[in-house]
This record gives C-alpha cells, sequence and structure tokens, in this order.
C-alpha cells in the first residue's frame, strides 16, 4: 500500500528558532500534498496545500511566511516553521494525494516549542 | 470552512457491542470519508462513500449516508479493545485529483475488555 513518512517524528526547539519537517511518499509520486495541523484532543484543521513546482496554497488565516512550504519534488514536501513560538506546539501532519486515490497520511511530527 | 460535527464527542462501550457514530456536515460534498487515529499517530483510512451511495460495508464496518439530511453514521460491530480510538469524518469536495478534505472533531472511541 501507499506510504507517507514524516521527518522527524518529534522535534522540541527553543522559541524563535525554525524548525523544518519533511514529508516524504516512499513509493508513489504525488503532485499534491497537504499539510495539517492537530492541537490536543481536537480535529485535524487543512494548513495549506503543497502542489509540486509552484507555490502552495495556504487556507485563510494561515500565515505563509510563517509556514513555508516547497514541494520540489514530486516525493518531498517540506514545511518550515519559521522564528516558532509556543502557540506553533501541535502535531503537524502531512498527506499524498496519489492520482486517482484518497489521500494518504504520514505519522505526524509532533512540535514542542519551549 | 465547512466544519463537521460529531457524536458523540466521546464513546465507551463494552468490548463486543457495536459502537455507533455520526456525522454531519453542512455543504454539498463528492464523498465523505472515515478515518481512525490512534492516540499521537497518524490517521487510517477506513472506508470512503461517495455521495451517490447510500451504505458501504467494509468487514466490521457499515457507513451510511444521508444527503437530504447531511449526515453519515459509522458502526463498528463486535468491538474489540484494539478499535479504541479517535474516529474522523472528513468530506470531500472538488476533483478527485485535487480534493480538499474538511474533518469533523471526531468521537474518542474507547473499548473497555
Amino acid at each position: 500500500g501507499a506510504v507517507v513518512s514524516q521527518h522527524p517524528s518529534r522535534v522540541i526547539c527553543k522559541s524563535g528558532t525554525s524548525v523544518k519537517i519533511e514529508c516524504r511518499s516512499l513509493d508513489f509520486q504525488a503532485t499534491t500534498m497537504f499539510w495539517y495541523r492537530q492541537f490536543p484532543k481536537q480535529s485535524l484543521m487543512l494548513m495549506a496545500t503543497s502542489n509540486e513546482g509552484s507555490k502552495a496554497t495556504y487556507e485563510q488565516g494561515v500565515e505563509k511566511d510563517k509556514f513555508l512550504i516547497n514541494h520540489a519534488s514530486l516525493t518531498l514536501s517540506t514545511l518550515t516553521v519559521t522564528s516558532a513560538h509556543p502557540e506553533d506546539s501541535s502535531f503537524y501532519i502531512c498527506s499524498a494525494l496519489p492520482v486517482g486515490h484518497e489521500q494518504f497520511f504520514g505519522p505526524g511530527t509532533r512540535l514542542t516549542v519551549l | 470552512s465547512q466544519q463537521g460535527e460529531e457524536d458523540p464527542q466521546a464513546l465507551s462501550i463494552q468490548e463486543g457491542e457495536n459502537a455507533t457514530m455520526n456525522c454531519s456536515y453542512k455543504t454539498s460534498i463528492n464523498n465523505l470519508q472515515w478515518y481512525r487515529q490512534n492516540s499521537g499517530r497518524g490517521l487510517v483510512h477506513l472506508i470512503l462513500i461517495r455521495s451517490n451511495e447510500r451504505e458501504k460495508h467494509s468487514g466490521r464496518l457499515r457507513v451510511t449516508l444521508d444527503t437530504s439530511k447531511k449526515s453519515s453514521s459509522l458502526l463498528i460491530t463486535a468491538s474489540r479493545a484494539a478499535d479504541t480510538a479517535s474516529y474522523f469524518c472528513a468530506t470531500g469536495r472538488g476533483l478527485q485529483g485535487a480534493q480538499k478534505l474538511v474533518f469533523g472533531q471526531g468521537t474518542r472511541l474507547t473499548i473497555n475488555p
């Protein structure tokens, strides 16, 4: 089956630093990937749609300069949380969309900003 | 943006019993999907039901969709301790190849041995 990986699975950083999270589709290509954020005991909220070779599309209320998305290849999208603050602490989940199929989700990255 | 609502928010039952979770949504959809999430983990896709379907089965799972009421239900029969997880419905809009999913608030299901 389709496998999506995320790296790192868990990261702790100091306030003001930047953190990069990778999302990879391991056995398929995905021109479209999605990034979600999930706060404790809450639902997933779509942050942005990552399109290979073009700019990401951000949902309303999501700062594109704070959450930088790069989809440089058909198997890799990265999310960089710039100048992270404690309120950015969350569970970040990506998904990849193979053509003609449903989204496959990564295992998530737990970000803790001190 | 559209947000699905699920009820109950939390459900605790005995192993072997059936568990029913409901999901309501607000706008027209192409399909509705159900996902499971174990604590602190990613999502596992359970089942997709298209807007022109009324019922779908997969193993111990049964999903219904009522587009006139904009609601769906997920039934898990003969529950097991391993079914303990959060369950989310998600509605999809747009073309298959570029659809965005909007998730409901989820139901936290606990199966007591």
